[in-house]
């Protein structure tokens, strides 16, 4: 069964910063999809950036980007110019191709957004 | 816009008490999924629906049934509540295909006494 690992539980960035958060999953697949989920507090989980594996290139969408190291099996989530509204639970998914349309969901991380 | 609703955001209810959770989509979705979520635990899914009064068992299936007679509707029940039962549930829905999304309801956070 495929695992996602989120090692931080908890992440602080000054507004304006760039922050990491980091992300690793363990399969024996070569084709599979990767997502970032964002929950702010009390509201609804919306996807901020996926990725497909067979990509060699990484997906960015505005101010969020990630660092897709598919030999390392990493999927790590950059976010620059950090913004109040970005603070939020951040979840990584996994979704393999013999799954269906299952996801695989991380334990989440906690970003705090400091003004 | 996507909506996925939930039917209620707060429910208490009493042990051995039967719990519908109830989930409504409106992008006529073919995928529906109930996730628990719990803190350091993550989402963990509990039953997901490819169809109308299609349904299969999720990685924590226990204690749990759903029901899906309407494209639309997704039923989340708990046949006898107990206390570990408390817990955030999301709704998801999703079209077929494994690049696509789930869009998510607002959650119901039950706790059960």
């Amino acid at each position: 069964a495929q695992t996602v690992t989120q090692s931080q539980p908890e992440m602080s960035v000054q507004e304006a910063e760039t922050v990491t958060l980091s992300c690793t999953y363990d399969t024996s697949e070569s084709d599979y999809y990767l997502f970032w989920y964002k929950q702010p507090p009390s509201r609804q989980m919306i996807l901020v950036i996926r990725q497909e594996a067979y990509k060699q290139q990484n997906a960015t969408e505005n101010r969020f980007s990630v660092n897709f190291q598919k030999a390392a099996k990493s999927f790590s989530l950059k976010i620059s110019d950090s913004q109040l509204g970005d603070a939020a639970m951040y979840f990584c998914a996994y979704r393999s191709l013999s799954s269906g349309d299952k996801l695989t969901f991380g334990t989440g991380t906690r970003l705090a957004v400091r003004p | 816009d996507v909506k996925v609703t939930q039917s209620s955001r707060y429910l208490v209810k009493r042990t051995g008490e039967k719990v519908f959770l109830e989930c409504v989509q409106d992008m006529d979705h073919e995928n529906m999924f109930w996730y628990r979520q719990d803190p350091g635990l993550g989402l963990r899914l509990i039953y997901f629906s490819y169809d109308v009064k299609m349904k299969e068992k999720g990685d924590i299936p226990e204690g749990y049934s759903v029901s899906r007679e309407k494209k639309e509707r997704f039923s989340l029940i708990l046949e006898s509540a107990s206390t570990n039962q408390t817990s955030m549930y999301l709704c998801a829905s999703s079209t077929p295909g494994t690049v696509n999304e789930q869009f998510f309801g607002p959650g119901t956070r039950l706790t059960v006494l």
